[in-house]
């Protein structure tokens, strides 16, 4: 199983560029989730979908962020327009339909200059 | 919510056994502890769960006392490939965004 698997691995852009963030979850995977991890705030939930469904978006920061989940193997988390204070490390995770164990993929480090 | 209290940093040495303890003086029956490590660079990845008395495998033990206002994680013969930051979550994983919240976690080191 090669796990979660997100892209890019970093991303280095301009204050009001768009960014969007892609994710692919393990198959067979129900849920998948959209963490944001600084150093000031930690590790963060952003949103998280149960069947292609967003069920819980009260942590997106702003309407600048937005994020899909087309089909069962992949996600996208945007950003538009992209602001310094967006830096971080942006985790999609994965889980099954009762099972507590989280997977984690490796992370986008975006730095917004 | 079942807020979790765990020490900022630990500091140890290779081959010596840390026990890292989380308190959550509010955990509801049908909760749940789960702990996640995070190596540098990587996302955090599931250690060990319970929910009363021990818990083992091949990479750690969690002990829970009887009244589960408090859990131990125990990493036997650390090494320096553990340090790492150590996160203590309380919820069952039904109950949504509770079940999801990771705290600061215990940041350990391990010298040689």
């Amino acid at each position: 199983d090669a796990g979660v698997i997100q892209s890019p691995r970093h991303e280095v852009t301009e204050m009001g560029q768009e960014v969007t963030l892609r994710c692919k979850p393990i198959s067979g995977h129900d849920y998948l989730f959209w963490y944001r991890q600084t150093m000031m705030r930690g590790l963060e939930l952003l949103i998280y979908f149960n069947n292609n469904v967003p069920i819980d978006d009260s942590g997106m920061p702003e309407d600048r962020f937005s994020a899909k989940m087309p089909n069962a193997s992949f996600s996208t988390l945007k950003i538009q327009p992209s602001e310094p204070r967006d830096s971080a490390v942006y985790f999609c995770a994965s889980r099954r339909q009762n099972n507590e164990k989280l997977f984690f993929g490796s992370g986008t480090q975006l730095s917004v200059l | 919510l079942a807020k979790t209290t765990q020490p900022i940093s630990m500091d140890s040495y290779e081959g010596q056994e840390v026990n890292i303890t989380c308190s959550h003086n509010n955990i509801a029956t049908n909760d749940y502890i789960t702990w996640y490590q995070q190596f540098p660079s990587q996302g955090p990845r599931f250690i060990i769960q319970g929910y009363k008395t021990k818990v083992t495998n091949e990479v750690a033990s969690l002990f829970i006392p009887a009244d589960r206002k408090s859990s131990t994680l125990s990493l036997p013969r650390v090494s320096l490939s553990d340090t790492a930051v150590y996160y203590c979550l309380v919820a069952r994983m039904d109950t949504g965004r509770r079940a999801l919240t990771f705290g600061s976690g215990t940041r350990l080191q391990v010298q040689p």
